[in-house]
C-alpha cells in the first residue's frame, strides 16, 4: 500500500523558515516524479513543485521560486520542501504527493507573528 | 500559465440524478508526445483528495464507473450518470501538460 507520511509542520513568523519532509513506503519511489500541493484554509488547491526522478529537474510556482526548494533522497525514500522567506499568503496545508495519483494526509504550515 | 476555468462553481443535485462539470483551459493540453494530461481529483470536507480521472477519461483502480472523464483540446468535462451521497465534496481538474500545473478553482457538490 503505498503511504506518504508529511511532517515538519508548525507556526512560523513572516520570513522565517521551514522544512517539511515526506516519508515514503510500499513503492519504488526512485520510479516516481513527486510534487508538493498546498491549500489554503478553505480555498482550492494549488500545485508548488516539482521534482523527477533523479532529482535532476525541478520545477516551482511562480509565487514561490527562489524561496522554496523540493528535494529527495531517494536512498531513504523520502521528500523535502525548504521554505524560507515565509509568507502570510503560504498558510496552507502541504501535500506530498506521488506523480498525481497518491497523496498524503497534507502538513499544516502556518506563517503568523 | 495555463488557465483552468470550471463550471459550475457549485452544484446542487438530486441523488440519483446525473451531474456534469466543465472544466476549460486557456491553451490546449495537448502535450507534444500527443498525450493530453488533464485530470480530475475529488475532495471529502476534512480529506485529502483523491484522483478519479487521468489523462482524461481513464478511470483510476477502484472509481466506480458511474463517473466519466471526455474532452479534447480545451474543452473537458466529468460526469456522474447518478449521483449517490458518496460524491458530495468538491471536485477539481488539474493540467499536467505544461509548468506551472494548474488546477482549476473547485466545483462543491452537494445534495
Amino acid at each position: 500500500e503505498v503511504q506518504l507520511v508529511e511532517s515538519g509542520g508548525g507556526v512560523v513568523q513572516p520570513g522565517g523558515s521551514l522544512r517539511l519532509s515526506c516519508a515514503a513506503s510500499g513503492f519504488t519511489f526512485n520510479s516516481f516524479y513527486m510534487n508538493w500541493v498546498r491549500q489554503a484554509p478553505g480555498k482550492g488547491l494549488e500545485w508548488v513543485a516539482n521534482i523527477n526522478q533523479d532529482g535532476s529537474q525541478k520545477h516551482y510556482v511562480d509565487s514561490v521560486k527562489g524561496r522554496f526548494s523540493i528535494s529527495r533522497d531517494n536512498a531513504k525514500s523520502s521528500l523535502s520542501l525548504q521554505m524560507n522567506s515565509l509568507r502570510a499568503e503560504d498558510t496552507a496545508v502541504y501535500y506530498c504527493v506521488r506523480s498525481s495519483d497518491s497523496w498524503g494526509q497534507g502538513v499544516l504550515v502556518i506563517v503568523s507573528s | 500559465d495555463v488557465v483552468m476555468t470550471q463550471s459550475p462553481l457549485s452544484l446542487p443535485v438530486t441523488l440519483g440524478q446525473p451531474a456534469s462539470i466543465s472544466c476549460r483551459s486557456s491553451q490546449s493540453l495537448v502535450h507534444s508526445d500527443g498525450n493530453t494530461y488533464l485530470n480530475w481529483f475529488h475532495q471529502r470536507p476534512g480529506q485529502s483528495p483523491r484522483r478519479l480521472i487521468y489523462k482524461v477519461s481513464n478511470r483510476d483502480s477502484g472509481v466506480p464507473d458511474r463517473f466519466s472523464g471526455s474532452g479534447s483540446g480545451t474543452d473537458f468535462t466529468l460526469k456522474i450518470s447518478r449521483v449517490e451521497a458518496e460524491d458530495v465534496g468538491v471536485y477539481y481538474c488539474m493540467q499536467y501538460t505544461g509548468w506551472p500545473h494548474t488546477f482549476g478553482q473547485g466545483t462543491k457538490l452537494e445534495i
